[in-house]
């Protein structure tokens, strides 16, 4: 299977900060690179794809960028609505993985 | 719009069988390659279950594959989920999810199901 690691674990920030998390694969996944927002009691949402490829509906002020084993999602302003936990995951190959999740809360 | 929600028993005792149904409305079943499950333990992160196509094929993590078995249903447009031998640990949120083929997303969700193995 290939582990998938975030870093942090959480974190605390003010609105308007800019936020980087970061996932790392144990083995190379090209760009098949997923991230998820989840709020409590809601299914998660899906953001970014392919690494780097914004969903259809989602803010602008999410980006997500890296290959290989090493990636990142950029909030660029955090707004209220942005408190959640985030998850990546790799669609590279099956059992396609998730990260154990960054929980992102005010400070 | 593709919606999906998941039906099935809150409560499996242990060493039973958890079954569990996801129902696709908006569209057809037949026209998304993969659906998929994952679970969600209580305070914990995500668990990649496994996916079955629409034509019947599957894959499952190693972790699970000897217990659970994930099949489509087209002429009821669902997919379900049997997870066998049950213990405490199978407790969490089950999803169902499309993998949409073209983003190998999960791009569609449905709202979540319970499931508590309890005596």
């Amino acid at each position: 299977d290939i582990q998938m690691t975030q870093s942090p674990s959480s974190l605390s920030a003010s609105v308007g900060d800019r936020v980087t998390i970061t996932c790392r694969a144990s083995q190379s996944i090209n760009s098949y690179l997923n991230w998820y927002q989840q709020k409590p009691g809601k299914a998660p949402k899906l953001l970014i794809y392919g690494s780097s490829s914004l969903q259809s509906g989602v803010s602008s002020r999410f980006s997500g960028s890296g290959s290989w084993t090493d990636f990142t999602l950029t909030i660029s302003s955090l707004q209220t609505e942005d408190f959640a936990t985030y998850f990546c995951q790799q669609s590279y190959s099956s059992p396609r993985t998730f990260g154990q999740g960054t929980r992102v809360e005010i400070k | 719009q593709v919606q999906l929600q998941e039906s099935g028993p809150g409560l499996v005792k242990p060493s039973g069988t958890l079954s569990l149904t996801c129902a696709v409305s908006g569209g057809s079943i037949s026209s998304s390659d993969w659906w998929s499950w994952v679970r969600q333990p209580p305070g914990k992160g995500l668990d990649w279950i496994g996916e079955v196509s629409h034509s019947g094929s599957t894959n499952y993590p190693p972790s699970l594959k000897s217990r659970v078995t994930l099949s489509v249903d087209k002429s009821r447009n669902h997919f379900s989920l049997k997870l066998t031998s049950v213990t405490a640990a199978d407790t969490a949120v089950y999803y169902c999810a499309r993998y949409d083929s073209s983003s190998y997303g999960l791009d569609v969700w449905g709202p979540g199901t319970t499931v508590t193995v309890s005596s």
